[in-house]
């Protein structure tokens, strides 16, 4: 089965700088990868997806991008603000053409530094 | 949108009891639904698939006489957890997409806690 590696497991940044995390997978017929903001005691949440056709993907202050031969995925979030703290976790599956269970990786506690 | 509710958002039981969570999609039908757990500072796992009118697909290592699943119908799946023990206390929660989608929707989540 598919296996999702995440790092690093926390990460603190000063307001307003770069924030990246990336993840790696195992299976090379995942196609979709999708990233979740979970805050304490919350729902995840989904703040942005990548198809396996797809490079980069860019929205806002929040961008991913894919490489498919290295097998490896990353988060990055610019101009970082406090309601930006919290938990994000990766994910990686196969979908066929509809929604299918997700592999998650261990997620990463980002901590946005006032 | 695509809203997706749980009942209930937290329970306490005694060892030995069963509960029973519920997952309902509130504006779209949801063919597959799944059952994720989350255990404290933990990643989300997957448990199953639930699936309307058929069985449930399990996850290696998960009992399936143990978490009953049901998929009556296109909004609303239940999860029991039969005879529960300490062990069993976690964070529940439940997903649904959309047909034709990959987008997973996730519910509130249901707080079990098994004394």
């Amino acid at each position: 089965g598919e296996n999702v590696e995440q790092h690093p497991s926390t990460l603190s940044v000063q307001e307003g700088d770069s924030a990246v995390i990336k993840c790696t997978y195992s299976d090379s017929a995942s196609n979709y990868f999708p990233w979740y903001k979970q805050e304490l005691g919350k729902r995840p949440q989904l703040i942005i997806d990548i198809r396996s056709n797809v490079g980069e993907k860019k929205d806002q202050r929040i961008a991913v991008t894919l490489n498919k031969t290295a097998k490896h995925f990353s988060l990055h979030i610019t101009e970082t603000q406090p309601e930006d703290s919290a938990v994000y976790f990766c994910a990686a599956v196969f979908s066929g053409g509809g929604a299918d269970g997700l592999t998650f990786g261990k997620g990463t506690h980002l901590i946005i530094q006032p | 949108g695509a809203v997706v509710s749980q009942h209930p958002s937290r329970v306490i039981c005694k060892s030995g009891t069963s509960v029973k969570i519920e997952c309902r999609s509130l504006d779209f039908q949801a063919t597959t639904m799944f059952w994720y757990r989350q255990f404290p500072k933990q990643s989300l796992m997957l448990m199953a698939t639930s699936n309307e009118g058929s069985k449930a697909t399990y996850e290696q290592g998960v009992e399936k006489d143990k978490f009953l699943i049901n998929h009556a119908s296109l909004t609303l799946s239940t999860l029991t957890v039969t005879s529960a023990h300490p062990e069993d206390s976690s964070f529940y929660i439940c997903s649904a997409g959309k047909a034709g989608l990959e987008t997973q929707y996730f519910g509130p989540g249901t707080r079990l806690l098994v004394l």
